[in-house]
């Protein structure tokens, strides 16, 4: 079966500060991949998605980027953190070439930044 | 671009049955999902439209009505451990399979 893990759970870092959170994918071969925030009492905000190794999109300019290195890897970056920063990030998989497959998330990252 | 409407909240009573609606604006419409998220959780797909009509998954439904733009989520038999948020997503019509989220409706169901 396919499991998608996500980490750390949560992140306390200062403004100016880098980050790195990953999101890695098992039991499936070149998924879909997608990284959302999510503010408090709010909606998902698609931040980034990847259809393959190294193919990156963007959704939204930000202070964020992404990176797949490896097929069941992906990577959330910052090099200088800003207050805005913070919510509760969310890693998601789903499969290529199944038009009703679902979104399968990861169990996110709450991320405060001081 | 996408959008979508959902009531913020809704309360309902154990046993009884709840709809949550969906209305939404977009190009290269695909389909309609519905997830459920409980409190500091991961979302969870419920569910799945793509043609009209009611899609049946034991104690929740889901309808669509592609001309109408408009879908929702039915609950059946509420039982307490549905108080939920729970957010309807465009898929959009492209390959990456990308989803527009809905800002998500809160069920509170009372015993």
């Amino acid at each position: 079966s396919q499991t998608i893990h996500q980490w750390p759970a949560t992140l306390v870092q200062p403004v100016g500060s880098p980050l790195s959170l990953e999101c890695t994918v098992e039991g499936t071969s070149n998924p879909n991949l997608y990284w959302y925030r999510q503010a408090a009492g709010r909606g998902l905000q698609l931040l980034f998605y990847s259809v393959g190794i190294g193919q990156i999109s963007s959704e939204v300019p930000q202070n964020l980027s992404a990176s797949r290195p490896q097929d069941r890897q992906f990577i959330l970056s910052s090099k200088k953190l800003l207050l805005s920063d913070s919510g509760f990030y969310l890693c998601a998989w789903s499969e290529q070439g199944y038009r009703n497959q679902p979104q399968h998330f990861g169990d996110g990252t709450r991320l405060s930044i001081l | 671009g996408q959008s979508l409407e959902q009531p913020s909240e809704v309360t309902a009573v154990e046993g009884a049955i709840v709809q949550i609606n969906c209305t939404y604006q977009t190009s290269g419409f695909y389909g309609l999902s519905w997830y459920q998220q409980h409190d500091g959780g991961a979302p969870t797909f419920l569910s799945y439209n793509a043609l009209d009509g009611l899609e049946e998954t034991g104690r929740f439904s889901s309808f669509l009505s592609r001309s109408d733009s408009y879908g929702y989520l039915l609950l059946q038999e509420l039982q307490m451990k549905d108080s939920a948020s729970y957010f309807c997503a465009v898929r959009a019509n492209t390959n990456a399979g990308k989803s527009t989220f809905g800002d998500g409706t809160t069920l509170t169901v009372k015993p």
